[in-house]
């Protein structure tokens, strides 16, 4: 099983200011990395797939990369709305597909 | 616009059996994979299973495997995820989404609770 690890476990970011989330994978996964952001009571929403990709409909401040065992997630200009938790997930090896334990972006 | 209801959630206890349902429209169900991914209260995603659009191949988390069975209807355009056996740490919010690998399309959730 592929192993997710997510860091940090909360930033604390300014509206207006960068974030910078990171997702490792315990063994290469390739480009095949999804992000997602899930917002409390709410279901998750596809950001990203192919670490890269934006998903429809995602806005533009919101970029991925990486490949192999290293991805991050960027964006660019926080808003208000941004403001929830983000999960990477593998989809190289499987079954099981595999989550990260989620990075929380909160308001400093 | 993809949409997916689940239904079926509910409180139960240890031992017991419970069937979810996720109702799905706005796209072409038959062709489509599906799966269903659980979030314990105040934790992470974990994928639960996944099944292939024709319902032939499907997948399971090692934590599942032989209590939780999925299953469709094409016909009825329904997902179906049959729980057997739960246990407390079944205890979890149940999504279905659409796709097998990563789901632009989700449901809104529903809650199973596994408490004696």
């Amino acid at each position: 099983e592929i192993v997710m690890t997510q860091s940090p476990a909360t930033l604390s970011v300014s509206p207006g200011e960068r974030a910078t989330l990171s997702c490792r994978a315990s063994q290469s996964v390739n480009s095949n990395l999804a992000w997602y952001q899930q917002k409390p009571g709410q279901a998750p929403r596809l950001l990203i797939f192919g670490a890269s990709t934006r998903a429809t409909g995602i806005a533009a401040r919101f970029s991925g990369s990486g490949s192999g065992t290293e991805f991050t997630l960027t964006i660019s200009s926080l808003q208000s709305e941004d403001f929830a938790v983000y999960y990477c997930q593998q989809y190289n090896n499987w079954p099981p597909l595999t989550f990260g334990g989620g990075t929380k972006v909160e308001i400093k | 616009e993809v949409q997916l209801l689940e239904s079926g959630g509910g409180l139960l206890q240890p031992g017991g059996s419970l069937r979810l349902s996720c109702a799905a429209s706005g796209f072409t169900f038959s062709n489509s994979a599906m799966r269903w991914v659980r979030q314990a209260p105040g934790k992470g995603l974990e994928w639960v299973s996944g099944i292939t659009g024709s319902g032939d191949s499907t997948y399971y988390a090692d934590s599942v495997k032989g209590r939780f069975t999925i299953s469709r209807d094409n016909s009825k355009n329904t997902l179906y995820l049959q729980m057997n056996s739960l246990r407390a740490e079944d205890t979890a919010v149940y999504y279905c989404a659409k796709d097998l690998r990563y789901s632009s399309g989700w449901g809104q959730g529903t809650l199973v609770t596994v408490s004696s």
